[in-house]
């Protein structure tokens, strides 16, 4: 069936340097691709979200990027800083619903 | 604001059993919707509402119910407890369906024994 999934389950970088977290999908139907953030014991925040007929977009320390040629989306984040540690979701949406990928955790390495 | 609010944050539950998981916003969206996270699992839609008086099945909705009388509240119900419903649960809202910024409260952990 459709899914949106990701490549690794976890992911280390040093402070400082940049992250790539990456997210293959099957839906080339859906409108909209989202970033969302989850930190221990919370819920998932909003982070970025990109419209399908865009290739990149840009947030505060955060670029997300869509290749539809091979489904393919990525969450870049600059300078990762240790309050970057969490567990990452690509998320589409399908119809009227989100369809969440399994997630990436980052872990931010002093 | 507070935002999405659950209740409670944590839930033992005995085989059977049945519970109400509670979901309130106070950011007067229309669109509701209730996930379960299991481990190594992304979040799975199991009912959603798209406003007062409407609802509607989401991937995973055996063995629970819901209702949305108001705008404010979404409340999940579990039927009869199993094991298998042993997860983590979330609600959401945002302003409406194709909205994506959802907005989630701090979730429910619920074991089932």
């Amino acid at each position: 069936g459709e899914s949106v999934g990701l490549h690794l389950p976890t992911l280390s970088v040093q402070e400082g340097d940049n992250s790539i977290i990456n997210c293959a999908y099957s839906n080339s139907a859906s409108d909209y691709f989202i970033w969302y953030k989850q930190e221990s014991g919370k819920g998932p925040q909003f982070i970025i979200d990109i419209r399908s007929n865009m290739d990149k977009r840009q947030g505060q320390r955060v670029t997300v990027l869509l290749n539809k040629t091979v489904k393919h989306l990525s969450l870049q984040i600059a300078a990762t800083q240790p309050g970057d540690s969490a567990v990452y979701f690509c998320a589409e949406i399908n119809g009227q619903n989100f369809v969440f990928g399994p997630g990436t955790r980052l872990s931010v390495l002093p | 604001n507070a935002g999405v609010t659950q209740t409670p944050k944590f839930q033992v539950l005995k085989t059977g059993q049945s519970m109400t998981l509670q979901c309130a916003q106070d950011m007067n969206h229309e669109y509701m919707s209730w996930y379960r996270q299991d481990p190594g699992m992304g979040l799975r839609l199991i009912h959603y509402s798209v406003g007062a008086g409407i609802t509607d099945q989401g991937e995973v909705p055996n063995g629970y119910n819901v209702s949305r009388s108001t705008t404010e509240d979404f409340p999940l119900r579990l039927l009869s407890a199993a094991p298998s419903q042993t997860s983590v649960y979330f609600c959401a809202s945002s302003y409406g369906s194709d909205n994506t910024e959802a907005f989630f409260g701090q979730g429910t952990r619920l074991t089932v024994v």
